[in-house]
């Protein structure tokens, strides 16, 4: 029972250069998200998903992309990275809204930009 | 001021202490409260629901919320070095404040 994956776990970039960090999920959950949580700042939202073929800015989407093409997918991109983008990403997924319902998340991916 | 405060520690107690890890906030409207635990390099796992006020217990670990005072807490009983991690408030309202929100956790070490 994998849960929620994220690939890769860790990455340096170059200021510039464009990466993307895949989550999946085996959980056939609806809802799908990507933060980032940084020192100081705690977990903020970048992106979500409340279904297939849909996506929604949380409190943080300048500077990325998301898609969720399939429902076991939710995909994260950088299309130009920077150094304030350094930080760790964590995918979450849930059945129903977090608000209401159990997230349950990956185990981070560590993302460098020099 | 943010809307959840959650002081960061770090906290360290000795093992077989009873330890309060605690949350204040300033909306009103929320009614759903979570604690969650992330252990190092870890992602965060629930640990604690609580829909409005009130207490739940599970096991070593009790949630309280006092909506009155705009106040949660969490209390570990018989506290264990396994029990080291940074535990995270979570919270939310319902319709238009449905918005989850997080403290941003605190440290806690248990020394053996």
């Amino acid at each position: 029972n994998a849960g929620v994956t994220q690939t890769p776990k860790f990455r340096v970039l170059k200021t510039g250069q464009s990466m993307t960090l895949l989550c999946a999920q085996d959980m056939n959950h609806e809802y799908m998200y990507w933060y980032r949580q940084d020192p100081g700042m705690g977990l903020r939202l970048i992106h979500y998903s409340v279904g297939e073929g849909t996506t929604a800015k949380g409190e943080v989407p300048d500077g990325y992309n998301v898609s969720r093409l399939k429902k076991q997918n939710f995909l994260l991109g950088l299309e130009s990275a920077a150094p304030s983008q350094t930080s760790v990403y964590f995918c979450a997924s849930s059945y129903q809204g977090g608000d209401t319902g159990e997230l349950f998340f990956g185990e981070g991916s560590r993302l460098t930009v020099l | 001021q943010k809307e959840v405060e959650q002081d960061p520690g770090p906290l360290s107690v000795p093992e077989g202490a009873i330890v309060s890890l605690n949350c204040t906030y300033s909306n009103s409207a929320f009614q759903y409260f979570m604690w969650y635990r992330q252990y190092s390099r870890k992602g965060p796992e629930l640990l604690m629901y609580t829909y409005s006020s009130g207490n739940k217990e599970d096991g070593r670990f009790t949630a309280q919320v006092d909506k009155s005072s705009k106040y949660i807490s969490l209390f570990i009983r018989d506290s264990q070095p396994s029990d080291s991690a940074t535990y995270l408030c979570a919270m939310s309202g319902a319709g238009n404040n449905r918005k989850l929100i997080w403290g941003l956790g605190t440290s806690l070490a248990v020394n053996p």
